[in-house]
């Protein structure tokens, strides 16, 4: 149990160009996914915290303007990376806290996408 | 300030046994979170405690002392395929996860 999934798993662009990329979870509802970017040999960074039906909340220094999140079902969370540039490039991880079982709240990951922008 | 601290890198045999530790500040505490990651992956559950005391789970057991702020991955048996990352993260007041860089395990056979 507890699977979470992301679209697409790597993607290609050009400078200036949109990327949508989406998280699911398969087995259980989550009414509250993250959004995770990770440089290589870094640690995950928290970006935002997306909230089924409201509006996502986002750390410092995250513009919320380049980085479009949209929570529209317990089970889908999107995010949207508008006009990307190549310092863009990154692992983006989403995950979703499964408050029905597992661990006592425990958040799962989604497998990652590897964005490079060109 | 919230801080996770964890050893970068540390190297084991196969075969052996490993202890990665943790400690940490944290604005309150609700539990802290163990994850394993390998290269180019997502991170993946690997324990939680709440706690003081030991939780085993098979060949990894964690180990939370509150007082003192501490925890430690124990991994036994090494086995190659246990090369990998591992992160701790504590969930603070707020419920939110705070994460450490992570160390990096580097098994020789």
């Amino acid at each position: 149990g507890a699977v979470v999934s992301q679209h697409p798993s790597w993607v290609i662009c050009k400078s200036g160009t949109s990327v949508k990329i989406e998280c699911r979870s398969l087995d259980f509802q989550a009414t509250t996914m993250f959004w995770y970017r990770q440089f290589p040999k870094q640690s995950l960074m928290l970006m935002a915290t997306s909230n089924e039906g409201s509006k996502a909340t986002y750390e410092q220094g995250v513009e919320k303007d380049k980085f479009l999140i949209n929570h529209a079902s317990l089970t889908l969370s999107t995010l949207t990376v508008t006009s990307a540039h190549p310092e863009d490039s990154s692992f983006y991880i989403c995950s979703a806290r499964d408050l029905t079982g597992g661990e006592a709240d425990t958040q799962y990951f989604g497998p990652g996408t590897r964005l490079t922008v060109l | 300030g919230q801080n996770i601290d964890q050893p970068t890198e540390m190297t084991a045999t196969e075969g052996a046994i490993v202890q990665i530790n943790c400690t940490y500040q944290t604005s309150g505490f609700n539990g802290l979170f163990w994850y394993q990651q390998h290269a180019g992956e997502a991170p993946t559950f690997l324990s939680y405690n709440v706690l003081d005391g030991l939780e085993e789970k098979g060949r990894f057991s964690s180990f939370l002392s509150r007082s003192k702020g501490y925890s430690y991955l124990l991994l036994k048996e090494l086995q190659m395929k246990d090369s990998a990352s591992y992160l701790c993260a504590v969930r603070d007041s707020n419920y939110q996860l705070i994460w450490g860089a992570g160390t990096k395990l580097i098994i020789k056979p």
